[in-house]
């Protein structure tokens, strides 16, 4: 169980354009979701809470509307890279975690495969 | 924000036993996570340590110190599958939830 999906693994889009990507709890019920976005041979640097139902918290330094997050349902949370630019290429990771507190008492993040944003 | 710090990068050969160090300075610490990561890939989860000593499991083990900050992991009977970069995250408390902050991440190399 804990089972959490990305959607696209991979993207390539033109400058100016828009993406978005899904993060998809398989198996459970998530009303907490992360994003976070890793640069080569950098850690991962969380972005954003994603909170089922209300407004996400964004992290210092990112930008809430360019980088738009709903979370609309407890298994679906969707980050929109608005007006893409090459600087925002990089791995997009999303994580989950299980609102039932079956796993660490609901402390464990359960981590989708990521997606690949190449902007040209 | 949170301090992590680990090595950059640690080299050992098969067999070998391998151990990466953690500091970190933290408040509202709720638990500390050591994944491993191969290139392109998402993290996964290799150990939880939430109260002082030591956690083992299978070839992986980790201990954690919270008066000192500090916590290890240590890799036993090294495979060359092992080589990825290990990554130390710290669990904190703010507002009403839970969240993690990553350490920059050691490489470790496998070599014959």
């Amino acid at each position: 169980g804990a089972v959490v999906s990305q959607h696209p693994s991979r993207v390539i889009c033109k400058s100016g354009t828009s993406v978005k990507i899904e993060c998809r709890s398989l198996d459970f019920q998530a009303t907490t979701m992360f994003w976070y976005r890793q640069f080569p041979k950098k850690s991962l640097m969380l972005m954003a809470t994603s909170n089922e139902g209300s407004k996400a918290t964004y992290e210092q330094g990112v930008e809430k509307d360019k980088f738009l997050i709903n979370h609309a349902s407890l298994t679906l949370s969707t980050l929109t890279v608005t007006s893409a630019h090459p600087e925002d290429s990089s791995f997009y990771i999303c994580s989950a975690r299980d609102s039932s507190g079956r796993f660490l008492a609901g402390n464990e993040q359960f981590f989708g495969p990521g997606t690949r944003l190449t902007v040209l | 924000g949170q301090n992590i710090d680990q090595p950059t990068e640690m080299t050992a050969t098969e067999g070998a036993i391998v151990q990466i160090n953690c500091t970190y300075q933290t408040s509202g610490f709720n638990g500390l996570f050591w994944y491993q990561q191969h290139a392109g890939e998402a993290p996964t989860f290799l150990s939880y340590n939430v109260l002082d000593g030591l956690e083992e499991k299978g070839r992986f083990s980790s201990f954690l110190s919270r008066s000192k900050g500090y916590s290890y992991l240590l890799l036993k009977e090294l495979q060359m599958k092992d080589s990825a970069s290990y990554l130390c995250a710290v669990s904190f408390i703010t507002d009403s939830w839970g969240k993690l902050q990553f350490g920059a991440g050691t490489q470790v190399v496998v070599t014959p």
